[in-house]
């Protein structure tokens, strides 16, 4: 079965310090992870995938295989970043199972 | 980018009355459309996979009756909550996926309150 644990319901840290948002899978296919981010009263967006490597908004996540981890990090957070960040684990079908989510507050 | 609307954005309505979502693709045509529902204070539950011309796939638990979905064209999708009891208000959101290898894009989702 899959299943997505972010173990933080909540997360502060202040401006310019780093923030690390954890995210451990359970899957026993090749796994495709995303983070999705949900800023106040907007719609769910995509913010990352692992497939696609990129760096959005200063965030990056790398897939471990061997630790069924997909953390997200960033550097230096700002407050722009408070939001509610989902990650996702991609299933056969294409559905997606979430994790319970962390609510980032950045303080000033 | 893609864009997927949904409507309503609220809805309250006595128990016992049936209520209709809709979740549309605007530019681009979904094969497959999901429906999840979020209870306050907690992640996405998927209910249900709908792909156009074909009949939903519903995750265990949730009652194919209760939950009537249609996706009779590639932009639309609708879940009818069919006789509404106060358990079944939630937030309900749609999200729609493309022919190609994009990710799924998410409507702004559907307050439901059943008095």
């Amino acid at each position: 079965a899959q299943r997505v644990t972010q173990p933080e319901k909540l997360l502060s840290v202040f401006k310019g310090a780093p923030v690390e948002l954890k995210c451990n899978y359970s899957y026993s296919g090749s796994p495709e992870l995303f983070w999705y981010v949900q800023y106040s009263r907007q719609r769910l967006q995509l913010l990352l995938r692992h497939i696609s490597r990129e760096s959005i908004k200063g965030f990056t996540a790398d897939l471990n295989k061997g630790e069924t981890s997909f953390h997200l990090k960033k550097p230096f957070a700002q407050e722009e970043d408070s939001a509610m960040y989902y990650c996702a684990l991609g299933g056969s079908a294409r559905q997606l199972t979430f994790g319970s989510g962390t609510q980032l507050t950045v303080l000033p | 980018g893609a864009v997927v609307s949904q409507h309503p954005s609220r809805v309250i309505c006595k128990s016992g009355t049936s209520v209709k979502i809709e979740c549309r693709s605007l530019d681009f045509q979904a094969t497959t459309m999901f429906w999840y529902r979020q209870f306050p204070k907690q992640s996405l539950m998927l209910m249900a996979t709908s792909n156009e011309g074909s009949k939903a796939t519903y995750e265990q638990g949730v009652e194919k009756d209760k939950f009537l979905i249609n996706h009779a064209s590639l932009t639309l999708s609708t879940l009818t909550v069919t006789s509404a009891h106060p358990e079944d208000s939630s937030f309900y959101i749609c999200s729609a996926l493309g022919q190609d290898n994009q990710p799924q894009h998410f409507g702004d989702g559907t307050r439901l309150s059943i008095l």
